[in-house]
């Protein structure tokens, strides 16, 4: 267990939908990271906040959005999905903002766009 | 562009036998490279971290090296069990201090 939550585990919905995955990073951890892993594409970042604030940005989709809370949590908001979205999500959390510390990942979210 | 690549064929091999993995990277020089284990369907997990001025790094079974002159980085697995079979990343931290990750080496390591 990495100490990083997850929810949902699994989410099904129909292309042009909006939805939300939610991330609680480890204890103590500062900095959150999205990543999207599909099976032609391997594990993409996509952006990464540090207490509070956004730090970097990947390859992100102007219709995907994130936020990092008061209380550290995170949240991936993806809108006007399309079929090509479906994947999973992962969200890692890491002490620091950058640096050789190693990232610890939570167990994803599956989305399917159907 | 940044590029972290892997061998993109599954690796297999017979248990007890040490299995070798590349990892090379273009276009950046990535302070430390990191390696971690993913399962299917799960998240990846952290196993060892090389600096750009260490040449070796060891942690039980596994060993990495870091070679700056030829751009890539080794990852062994020695005495191979079947509990080692897995997908590994290699994962290189690029001009932004974001961790970029290579697609993934599959390891099938048979009994």
């Amino acid at each position: 267990d990495s100490g990083v939550t997850q929810t949902p585990k699994h989410l099904i919905t129909a292309t042009g939908q909006r939805v939300t995955l939610r991330c609680s990073p480890r204890s103590g951890d500062l900095s959150v990271y999205w990543y999207q892993q599909s099976l032609d594409q391997g594990l993409q970042f996509l952006i990464q906040y540090y207490n509070g604030e956004e730090r970097a940005k990947g390859n992100i989709l102007e219709r995907f959005s994130a936020q990092q809370f008061p209380d550290l949590h995170s949240e991936l908001n993806l809108s006007s999905l399309e079929l090509g979205d479906s994947a999973l999500y992962f969200c890692a959390s890491s002490v620091a903002l950058a640096g050789p510390y190693e990232q610890y990942f939570g167990p994803g979210t599956r989305l399917t766009v159907t | 562009s940044q590029k972290i690549e892997q061998n993109s064929e599954a690796l297999n091999i017979q248990e007890g036998k040490t299995a070798t993995l590349t990892c090379n990277y273009t276009n950046y020089s990535p302070a430390y490279l990191q390696w971690y284990r993913q399962d299917p369907g799960r998240g990846p997990v952290f196993l060892l971290l090389i600096r750009e001025n260490e040449k070796e790094k060891r942690k039980e079974r596994l060993k990495v090296t870091f070679d700056t002159t030829l751009k890539q980085s080794l990852f062994h697995i020695t005495a191979s069990q079947p509990a080692d079979s897995a997908t590994y990343l290699c994962g290189g931290e690029d001009s932004w201090g974001k961790l970029q990750f290579g697609a993934g080496t599959q390891v099938v390591v048979t009994p």
